[in-house]
């Protein structure tokens, strides 16, 4: 059992360029999350899906996309990169009837 | 003002020591509180969750007072291993589910 994997694990972009970064999860889990990680904050809610083919806005959509076409696979995508987007993105699934959360290992993004 | 407010410290504590964080949450709608360990570049991961009667995990307790809306973690018997950033966390409603609402965490560093 992998768990919550994600790739890639860290990424240079230059301003502008677009990127996809991808959530896989084997726990059979139907909810999933994307949420940013910068320095004096709390991890904050990207983008979020309750099951297969459900999307829905977090705290911070802005600048980002998601989609969730498979039930294991949750896709965060940056069309156009800015500096500002520069963060450690960590996904996250949770079965329905439980409060736990499982992170899988982050990405580490740099925007130049 | 943050959903959820923490010191952000860190307490540098002796191998041994006793520490107590404590974190504020200011949506009183908030239905369930946790405590996650955050190692030095890895992911969180769930450490307990917090009940309203108070509960204990072996050198772990927590504490949750709604009427003040304060949730704490008591460290006993500090170890080396338990160095680590701690983050408070809160749920509220949002649509027919909820959300996690992260503090910025609480760093502890135990010394030899």
């Amino acid at each position: 059992n992998a768990g919550v994997t994600q790739t890639p694990k860290f990424r240079v972009l230059k301003t502008g360029q677009s990127m996809t970064l991808l959530c896989a999860q084997d726990m059979n889990h139907e909810y999933m999350y994307w949420y940013r990680q910068d320095p004096g904050m709390g991890l904050r809610l990207i983008h979020y899906s309750v099951g297969e083919g459900t999307t829905a806005k977090g705290e911070v959509p802005d600048g980002y996309n998601v989609s969730r076409l498979k039930k294991q696979n949750f896709l965060l995508g940056l069309e156009s990169a800015a500096p500002s987007q520069t963060s450690v993105y960590f996904c996250a699934t949770r079965d329905r009837h439980l409060s736990e959360q499982y992170f899988g290992p982050g990405t580490r993004l740099t925007v130049t | 003002r943050k959903e959820v407010e923490q010191d952000p410290g860190p307490f540098n504590v002796p191998e041994g020591a006793t520490v107590a964080f404590n974190c504020t949450y200011s949506n009183s709608a908030s239905q369930s509180f946790f405590w996650y360990r955050q190692d030095c570049r890895k992911e969180p991961k769930l450490l307990m969750s917090v009940y309203s009667s108070g509960n204990e995990d072996g050198r772990f307790t927590a504490q949750l007072n709604r009427a003040s809306q304060y949730i704490s973690l008591l460290i006993r018997d500090s170890k080396l291993s338990d160095s680590a950033t701690y983050l408070c966390v809160v749920n509220i409603p949002m649509d027919s589910s909820y959300k996690l609402i992260f503090g910025s965490g609480t760093r502890l560093l135990v010394r030899p």
